[in-house]
């Protein structure tokens, strides 16, 4: 059965230092988003992707984070430099269609920051 | 801006028993609603998917319904065993406004299903 793959699955690191998350998409799914779940709430939406360029970064602070998704397959995450308040789940989604299409999320990325 | 709130947000029930979870959304211009499970440090695992037009939708011991007009829906889990205890996120993807075509969730509900 076709699953998004992220990695790694934990990170732990030091405030200021640079982080990356890894996100491969179901094969075939042109739409891609990045959200971030703090313990105990609803996963909100960090970025969206259709193919290679970006629809949604609305809700991304871009002083420290960025995202690319070059070829329009897989996803590359960043935060840099981190701050204690980044630590959370960062989740990866893909779905076939933009708009009406199903998620589909995978494992996530459990980020601990010092 | 769409606001989704799911209640109760914890609910603890015997084996065996039928229960009903609720979500309501502020906003009734959505284009579908999904119902996701996440275990405990995991990822979400999509259990349902309601499009705008439907009315409900069944998997096996899950029904979820959809009342677009009134912004709610319900889960409704058949004879619930151990291994459904897990969070349950109610998530609205809304057609217009500030919230245009994102995915809103609640808070959702942790479900502990008791032998």
């Amino acid at each position: 059965e076709a699953e998004v793959a992220q990695s790694p699955r934990y990170k732990i690191t030091e405030k200021s230092q640079a982080v990356a998350f890894w996100c491969d998409p179901i094969s075939g799914h042109a739409t891609l988003y990045w959200y971030r779940q703090i313990l105990g709430q609803g996963p909100e939406l960090l970025v969206q992707f259709q193919d290679e360029s970006v629809v949604d970064d609305s809700q991304l602070p871009k002083d420290r984070f960025s995202a690319e998704r070059l070829k329009g397959v897989d996803s590359t995450l960043k935060i840099q430099p981190a701050e204690l308040g980044d630590s959370a789940m960062y989740l990866c989604a893909s779905s076939s269609q933009r708009l009406a299409g199903e998620q589909f999320f995978g494992p996530g990325t459990r980020l601990t920051v010092l | 801006k769409q606001e989704v709130t799911q209640i109760p947000a914890a609910l603890s029930v015997p084996e065996g028993e039928n229960l009903v979870l609720n979500c309501s959304f502020t906003d009734s211009a959505i284009y579908n609603l999904q119902w996701f499970r996440q275990d405990p440090g995991k990822g979400l695992t999509s259990l349902l998917l309601i499009q705008s037009s439907q009315r409900e939708q069944t998997s096996g011991r899950l029904n979820a319904s959809l009342d677009k007009s009134s912004g709610r829906s319900t889960l409704y889990i058949a004879a619930s065993q151990p291994g459904d205890s897990a969070t349950y996120l109610c998530a609205v993807r809304t057609a217009g406004g500030t919230s245009y075509g994102k995915l809103t969730f609640g808070q959702g509900t942790i479900l502990t299903v008791h032998p």
